[in-house]
């Protein structure tokens, strides 16, 4: 099955800073690529996504970049607010419609 | 659109008691339906997938006995956990299959903090 490993598991940076979150999969079949955002007691959020047949996708702060040869994709947060402290998760799905879940980043932003 | 709710947010019950966890899709039929659990600061662990008018397929290591799944319509699906124990106090999150594949998506529900006592 598919295995999808995200780094780093922590990440602390000052308002205004990017962050960059990065997942790799293993499964070349999957072809779907979703990142979530979850606040503490809350389930999680949907983003951004991106698809196998595209390189790079962006809504306004938010950018996620896929590259299907080395099967790795980050996301990508610029001008960090306070608002944005989380813990994202990355997934990657095929067409079976099976989602794999990545371990977590908790994204602290500090003012 | 594409909401999922899920109730209650938040329970507490006694040990050896059960308790059912309700999650519906309010602005579309959902034929797939999947449960999660979440321990703190932990990813989400898919216990079970949910289709509408079928029996539940369970992950490997996870009681079918003990956690009940229904899914009677296409918009509701149900997680009762059986003879509850502290060690089943955890985060129970659903989420529900928007459309069918190549088009499709994952909406979740807000989860409910189960606490056994």
């Amino acid at each position: 099955g598919e295995n999808v490993e995200q780094h780093p598991s922590t990440l602390s940076v000052q308002e205004g800073d990017s962050a960059v979150i990065k997942c790799t999969y293993s499964d070349s079949a999957s072809n779907y690529f979703p990142w979530y955002k979850q606040e503490l007691g809350k389930g999680p959020q949907l983003i951004i996504d991106i698809r196998s047949n595209v390189g790079e996708k962006k809504d306004q702060r938010i950018a996620v970049t896929l590259n299907k040869t080395a099967k790795h994709f980050s996301l990508h947060i610029t001008e960090t607010q306070p608002e944005d402290s989380a813990v994202y998760f990355c997934a990657a799905a095929n067409t079976g419609n099976q989602f794999y879940f990545g371990t977590g980043t908790s994204l602290t932003v500090i003012p | 659109g594409a909401v999922v709710s899920q109730h209650p947010s938040r329970v507490i019950c006694k040990s050896g008691t059960s308790v059912k966890i309700e999650c519906r899709s309010l602005d579309f039929q959902a034929t797939t339906m999947f449960w999660y659990r979440q321990f703190p600061k932990q990813s989400l662990m898919l216990m079970a997938t949910s289709n509408e008018g079928s029996k539940a397929t369970y992950e490997q290591g996870v009681e079918k006995d003990k956690f009940l799944i229904n899914h009677a319509s296409l918009t509701l699906s149900t997680l009762t956990v059986t003879s509850a124990h502290p060690e089943d106090s955890s985060f129970y999150i659903c989420s529900a299959s928007v459309a069918a594949p190549p088009n499709y998506g994952y909406t979740f529900g807000s989860g409910t903090r189960l606490t056994v006592v």
